[in-house]
């Protein structure tokens, strides 16, 4: 039962466009929600998160938008670049405890 | 400061063999993590430590066993290891059960 989902296993955009990656979730009870950004032969490293209590944050050329009502997340990229080429994983967590559950992952190519 | 490091960088094992995973940060971190990710399936948590002197079983922890050593420092034992055990490890620690995880660079452990 995949609680974090990433519809799109790859994503291909052209340098200077929008990269916008998306992401679902089941469970009403997440209170918060992160993307994390990976490279080949390295650990994923924190991009950016949202509160459950906001619908937007940004951060530079990164935003992430949350729809509680659809169960939705997404993060745009804008504008894309070539170093912006890695995989993208989604994850959220539940109220309580400690856990992050992590959606499959999106890959994402910029190319010029 | 290094940050989450991991040792081996690679491993193969042979079937029922058994082998340590070694994980340290220098963050002054409370909360460490072990991920197992798989094709296709993100990072699911083996086991955490949510402070120094606990352990809690993640979502896949059959198979494995943990040691919070100190507050540094938090081991990964496979004591037989399987195929199904082929997989990249990840560590991760965070200031807090609720805050941003870093992780480390991975351990690829292949079992045949």
């Amino acid at each position: 039962d995949q609680q974090v989902k990433q519809n799109s296993p790859s994503l291909s955009v052209q340098e200077g466009r929008i990269s916008i990656l998306n992401c679902d979730y089941t469970n009403s009870m997440f209170d918060y929600f992160l993307w994390y950004k990976k490279y080949p032969a390295e650990g994923p490293t924190f991009l950016i998160s949202i509160s459950s209590i906001k619908d937007k944050n940004e951060d530079g050329r990164f935003t992430v938008f949350l729809n509680k009502s659809a169960k939705h997340l997404s993060l745009h990229i804008v504008p894309s670049q070539p170093g912006d080429s890695a995989v993208y994983f989604c994850a959220a967590r539940p109220g309580i405890g400690v856990k992050l559950i992590f959606g499959t992952g999106t890959r994402l190519q910029v190319f010029p | 400061n290094a940050g989450v490091t991991q040792t081996p960088k690679f491993q193969v094992l042979k079937t029922g063999q058994s082998m340590t995973l070694q994980c340290a940060q220098d963050m002054n971190h409370n909360s460490m993590y072990w991920y197992r990710q798989d094709p296709g399936m993100g990072l699911r948590l083996i086991y955490y430590s949510a402070s120094e002197g606990t352990t809690d079983k993640g979502e896949v922890p059959n198979g494995y066993n943990v040691s919070r050593l100190n507050k540094r420092e938090f081991s990964l034992r496979l004591e037989s290891a399987a195929p199904s055990q082929t997989s990249v490890y990840f560590c991760a620690s965070s200031r807090g059960g609720k805050e941003t995880q870093y992780f480390g660079p991975g351990t690829r452990l292949l079992v045949l």
